[in-house]
C-alpha cells in the first residue's frame, strides 16, 4: 500500500536559517514525489516534483528537495527561510505503475513557522 | 492563463441534503480529480475523471458521485449529507492521467454540514 509520513507536525525556524521539512514514503513500485504548500484557507500550491534523474530537485520560491531511494525519503529544504514561508506543507507520492497511478497519497502535513 | 477554478467557495447544508460542487480545470488540462481535506488532515483522493469516465476511485461511499463534461469541467455530487462530510473539497487537474503529470489544485469549496 502507498503511504506518506511527515514525522513532524510543526517545524519552527528563525528567519535566515536553513529549513528542512521531512517526508518518508512507501510505494509498491517506483515513486513519483511531490511537495505542495497550503496557506490559510487556501488551496494547495505546487512547489516541486521528483520523477527521475538528479536526486536534488529545485522548485518554486527557492525550495529544493532531495530524493533518497535507500532511505525512502524526500525532504524539503531551503537554505534561508523567510517569514513568508510560514505555511502548511504537504508531501505526496504517486505510484509510477499499477492500478493506483491516478491518485496522490498525502501526508498529514507539517506546519512551518518562521519567526523574525 | 486561468488556473483551476471552483464554485461555490463556501456553502452550508443541512444533514440529509444533497450538494453539487463545480470545477473548471486549468487551461489545456483534460483530467480532473477530487480530494476531500478534513480539518487537520491531508487531502484524501475521492475519484479521477478522464475522457468523461471515472478512472480511479478512492475509499468513498457511493453517496459521492461525479461527472465530467466534454469541455473537461467536472462536478462532484454528494447525497444524503452527513456531519462528517464537512470538509474542504479540492478539485485538481492535470494534462493526462499519467503518473508523472503535475497536478494543480483549485482554492477549494468549503462545505459545512449542520
Amino acid at each position: 500500500a502507498q503511504s506518506v509520513a511527515q514525522p513532524e507536525d510543526q517545524v519552527n525556524v528563525a528567519e535566515g536559517n536553513p529549513l528542512t521539512v521531512k517526508c518518508t514514503y512507501s510505494v509498491s513500485g517506483n515513486p513519483y514525489l511531490f511537495w505542495y504548500v497550503q496557506y490559510p484557507n487556501r488551496g494547495l500550491q505546487f512547489l516541486l516534483k521528483y520523477i527521475t534523474g538528479d536526486n536534488l530537485v529545485k522548485g518554486s520560491y527557492g525550495f529544493e528537495a532531495e530524493f533518497n531511494k535507500s532511505q525512502t525519503s524526500f525532504h524539503l529544504k531551503k537554505p534561508s527561510a523567510l517569514v513568508s514561508d510560514s505555511a502548511l506543507y504537504f508531501c505526496a507520492v504517486r505510484d509510477a505503475g499499477g492500478s493506483t497511478l491516478g491518485r496522490l497519497y498525502f501526508g498529514r502535513g507539517t506546519q512551518l513557522t518562521v519567526w523574525p | 492563463d486561468a488556473g483551476v477554478t471552483q464554485s461555490p467557495t463556501h456553502l452550508i447544508k443541512t444533514r440529509g441534503q444533497q450538494v453539487t460542487l463545480r470545477c473548471s480545470p486549468k487551461s489545456g488540462h483534460d483530467t480532473v480529480s477530487w480530494y476531500q481535506q478534513a480539518l487537520g488532515q491531508g487531502p484524501q483522493f475521492i475519484f479521477q475523471y478522464y475522457e468523461e469516465e471515472e478512472r480511479q476511485r478512492g475509499n468513498f461511499p457511493d453517496r459521492f458521485s461525479g461527472h465530467q463534461y466534454p469541455n473537461y469541467s467536472s462536478e462532484l455530487n454528494v447525497n444524503a449529507l452527513l456531519l462528517g462530510d464537512s470538509a474542504l473539497y479540492l478539485c485538481a487537474s492535470s494534462l493526462g492521467p499519467n503518473a508523472e503529470a503535475t497536478i494543480y489544485f483549485g482554492e477549494g469549496s468549503w462545505l459545512t454540514v449542520v
